[in-house]
């Protein structure tokens, strides 16, 4: 049973163009959890999905984020016109309901 | 909000000495996660604590979980230099859909 699955690993972005970052939750998980970690601070929660459905999207960003979690494939983390500060680590985390998440390698983005 | 403070944030220790790490949550929670994480990598799961007066014991680190103060400590038992990591504690509530909310971490440097 592998786990959760990000990719890419790492991703370099140009000011003002798209990133995608892309999470396969656990096998049989439906709930996905975003989080973002900035350089040298703990992980913040962006947004929780279940399939087709965003169930709280409190912790993203109003602008230039989105997120999805289609019937098929894996859940996107979109950010339009990426700027510096976006520079982070996002780390993905999937569960069943209620149970404890298990997080992803993580994917870590840098805005040049 | 759910705010999770831990102390101390930096923490630099000699090899064999003992040491305390606490981590303090304002509302109810209904688990409490302690992770370590080391440069560049994802979290690792180390304990999770459900019911007050939990105690869980996995080498050098012990976990303990007070509900009524909203207290956990992380014990680390004559430390070594593998220890060294950033550690974070983490509360989650049902009525957020489970989502975590992380402590800023401690960054533990264990030194000959």
């Amino acid at each position: 049973n592998a786990g959760v699955m990000q990719n890419p690993r790492h991703l370099v972005r140009r000011r003002g163009q798209e990133a995608r970052l892309r999470c396969s939750p656990m096998k049989g998980h439906s709930h996905v959890y975003w989080y973002r970690q900035l350089p040298e601070e703990g992980l913040k929660f962006m947004v929780y999905l279940q399939k087709e459905n965003i169930i709280d999207e409190s912790g993203m960003p109003k602008e230039r984020f989105s997120a999805e979690f289609p019937k098929e494939g894996p859940s996107i983390l979109r950010i339009q016109q990426v700027v510096r500060g976006d520079s982070a680590a996002y780390f993905c985390a999937s569960s069943q309901s209620g149970n404890e998440a298990f997080f992803g390698q993580g994917t870590r983005l840098t805005v040049v | 909000e759910l705010k999770v403070e831990q102390n101390p944030l930096f923490l630099s220790m000699q090899e064999g000495k003992n040491y305390t790490i606490y981590c303090n949550y304002s509302t109810t929670s209904d688990r409490l996660y302690w992770y370590r994480q080391d440069p560049g990598k994802s979290l690792e799961s180390l304990f999770v604590l459900l019911s007050n007066g939990a105690v869980k014991q996995e080498g050098r680190l012990m976990a303990s979980l007070d509900t009524k103060a909203r207290l956990s400590t992380l014990h680390i038992t004559a430390a070594v230099h593998d220890l060294s990591a950033t550690y974070f504690c983490a509360v989650d509530n049902r009525n957020s859909g489970y989502a975590l909310n992380f402590g800023k971490g401690t960054s533990l440097l264990v030194t000959p």
